[in-house]
Order: structure tokens, then C-alpha cells, then sequence
């Protein structure tokens, strides 16, 4: 089992749409959890970055971990066409040095 | 220009070549990391480095040697390229533990 599972998608939606974007981990001693968002040919960049469980409001973007289910999520509320690139999952190791990361998943929003 | 940049953006090389992909940071950042990333696989550590002098193996480091003299600069070599090392490299650098890690815009390798 991998330590980080995430369904590649791709996902297409609507504009407007809320769209749920998840990942299940097996390493219970994972304590910080973050998003990244790729643009195609572009480099990762950080969406959201949570401390144990609980939800991250940013806008349009909430992030959710459930430390007992060992599930994180991603909720993008209205989405929009500007929305459409990979997410990725990934948690920090416990010396808070290297990420694990899911394998993204492909989200496109249509106008 | 300020942030964290990589050359090439594109190389094609043959297999048996060597090759190095170069990374750069203006933050002085001390953890630097190269990944790899291809379809089905997401992206995967190749090596990473804490500090000037100091690196480490990450999930996949065979066929590939790192290092870091200086905190800026962390290149990745391919001593001998081979067809399975066609990839888009990622340099990433950290301020230090437990902080966000910021990626380079990429170096897309094809050897043939």
C-alpha cells in the first residue's frame, strides 16, 4: 500500500460547481497536510497547508483533514475555468523535511 | 531574478551521456530537493539536501549523484542517462523545517 492514495481523476465539472478533491494516507504519524496546484507545464504551487485535523477556510478553498479516517480534502466552491490544473496531496514526513505526495488529480472546469 | 529557477528548460540527450540539470535559489533557503515526475507515478524524491555539504537519498536516487557547495545551488547529474530517466525534473527549496517547500518551474529531460 502506498503511503498516499488519490484517485487521478480526471474530473470534469461545471463552472460553479463545488468540487471535492480527496486523499487517504496510511501513516498515522503524519501531522501536516497540504495542496498543490499544477498549471500544465508549470512547477507545483501551495493552495493550502493544515496542522492536524480540522478544516482551512481560504476563499473559495477549504481544506478538511480527518486524522482518525487518515482523509484529506479539498473543496473548491464556484469553481471556475481558472480552476482546471492537477492537485496534489501531500504530507510533510515527521522531521518536517520531506513531502509525500499523491499522484494529483486532474481537475478541468468547463465555461 | 529573485525566486528559484532551473536550466535547461528542455534537453535531449542520448542514453550513455551524462547530463546535469542546474537549480538556483535567491532565498538562501537551507533544505533544497530534486523530484521527478511522470504519468502514473506523481512526483518522487530523487535526493535532497539541509545544508551546504549535507544531502540525502529520497525514493528513487539510483543513476543519479547530487551536490551542494553552495546554499544557492544544488544541480543533479545523470551520470550515464538511460531512456527510463525521460522525465520532468522538479527543484524545490525550503526555508527550513515545517515550512513550505517552493518549486522551480521545471526541466523537461528526454533521452533517446
Amino acid at each position: 500500500q502506498k503511503e498516499v492514495e488519490q484517485d487521478p481523476g480526471p474530473l470534469s465539472v461545471p463552472e460553479g460547481a463545488i468540487v471535492s478533491l480527496n486523499c487517504t494516507y496510511s501513516n498515522s504519524a503524519f501531522q501536516y497536510f497540504m495542496w498543490y496546484r499544477q498549471y500544465s507545464r508549470k512547477g507545483p504551487e501551495l493552495l493550502m497547508y493544515t496542522y492536524s485535523s480540522g478544516n482551512k477556510e481560504d476563499g473559495r478553498f477549504t481544506a478538511q483533514v480527518d486524522k482518525s479516517s487518515k482523509y484529506i480534502s479539498l473543496f473548491i466552491r464556484d469553481s471556475q475555468p481558472s480552476d482546471s490544473a492537477t492537485y496534489l496531496c501531500a504530507m510533510l514526513n515527521q522531521a518536517g523535511t520531506a513531502l509525500i505526495f499523491g499522484k494529483g488529480t486532474t481537475l478541468s472546469v468547463s465555461s | 531574478d529573485a525566486g528559484i529557477t532551473q536550466s535547461p528548460r528542455y534537453k535531449i540527450t542520448e542514453t550513455g551521456r551524462q547530463v546535469t540539470l542546474m537549480c538556483h535559489q535567491t532565498w538562501s533557503h537551507s533544505y533544497m530537493f530534486w523530484y521527478r515526475q511522470d504519468l502514473g507515478h506523481g512526483l518522487r524524491l530523487i535526493y535532497y539536501s539541509a545544508a551546504a555539504d549535507i544531502t540525502d537519498k529520497g525514493e528513487v536516487p539510483d543513476g543519479y549523484v547530487v551536490s551542494r557547495s553552495k546554499t544557492e545551488n544544488f544541480p543533479l547529474t545523470l551520470e550515464s542517462a538511460t531512456r527510463s530517466q525521460t522525465s520532468v525534473y522538479f527543484c524545490a527549496s525550503q526555508r527550513d523545517s515545517y515550512n513550505e517547500q517552493f518549486f522551480g518551474p521545471g526541466t523537461r529531460l528526454t533521452v533517446l
